[in-house]
């Protein structure tokens, strides 16, 4: 059974900080990782998919590697702003047709101005 | 407690057709939420309600997708007309209240579109 864990369960920076959320899963069996943002209220927003085949995913500021081998992803924040808090969300999905992903617990991040 | 009932399961249909899928939400719950599944493009929002009200429908890919949620309590996604490119699983979710970050979702309905 997929197991995915994030690390940390929350920080908290000042502005300007550049920081690394990361995620592990237990089998690296995936077709391809997620990275979510989810805020207060809001629903999930998606901000990097990452197949299994590729390494990274860039969006902007965001960075997301996959190492599938080892099982871990970490998803890179530059120039962190106020307006990045938010809990950040890791799942992956199985190598099978139709599979449905399995979340993490998520990342809490606060960037204080 | 009930979870989420999502229905149908499955739903196969030709192109031009107008497909209905429905969604009870975990009772008392006041946000629900659409997603979209794909192998390819990974969970994408729709739209989301509180109460009966739609917040937003940014993710809604064309005007012949529609959303509803009459009461407050369960909700409806139209597709009219329905195309091969919208098969997928469509996913439910729902919370209880704004500031709470769990999210529960439902099994989702399968659509295939011939």
């Amino acid at each position: 059974k997929q197991e995915v864990t994030q690390i940390p369960a929350a920080l908290s920076v000042p502005e300007g900080e550049n920081l690394v959320l990361n995620c592990s899963f237990t089998d690296s069996a995936i077709y391809n990782l997620q990275w979510f943002r989810q805020d207060p209220g809001k629903g999930l927003t998606s901000l990097l998919l990452i197949q299994s085949s590729q390494r990274e995913q860039t969006s902007g500021r965001l960075n997301a590697s996959l190492d599938k081998s080892s099982g871990r992803s970490t998803l890179y924040i530059a120039a962190s702003q106020p307006g990045d808090s938010a809990t950040y969300l890791c799942a992956v999905r199985k190598e099978t047709s139709g599979s449905r992903l399995t979340f993490g617990e998520g990342t809490q991040l606060t960037v204080n101005p | 407690d009930a979870g989420i009932i999502q229905s149908p399961k499955h739903e196969v249909t030709e192109m031009g057709q107008t497909v209905t899928l429905r969604c009870e939400p975990i009772f008392g719950h006041n946000f629900l939420f659409w997603y979209r599944d794909t192998f390819v493009q990974g969970l994408e929002l729709l739209s989301y309600f509180r109460s009966r009200s739609i917040i937003d429908n940014a993710g809604m890919p064309t005007e012949r997708f529609s959303a509803e949620r009459p009461d407050g309590s369960f909700s409806t996604l139209k597709i009219q007309p329905a195309e091969q490119g919208d098969s997928a699983v469509y996913v439910c979710a729902s919370r209880w209240h704004n500031w709470g970050n769990e999210q529960y979702f439902g099994p989702g309905t399968r659509l295939t579109v011939t």
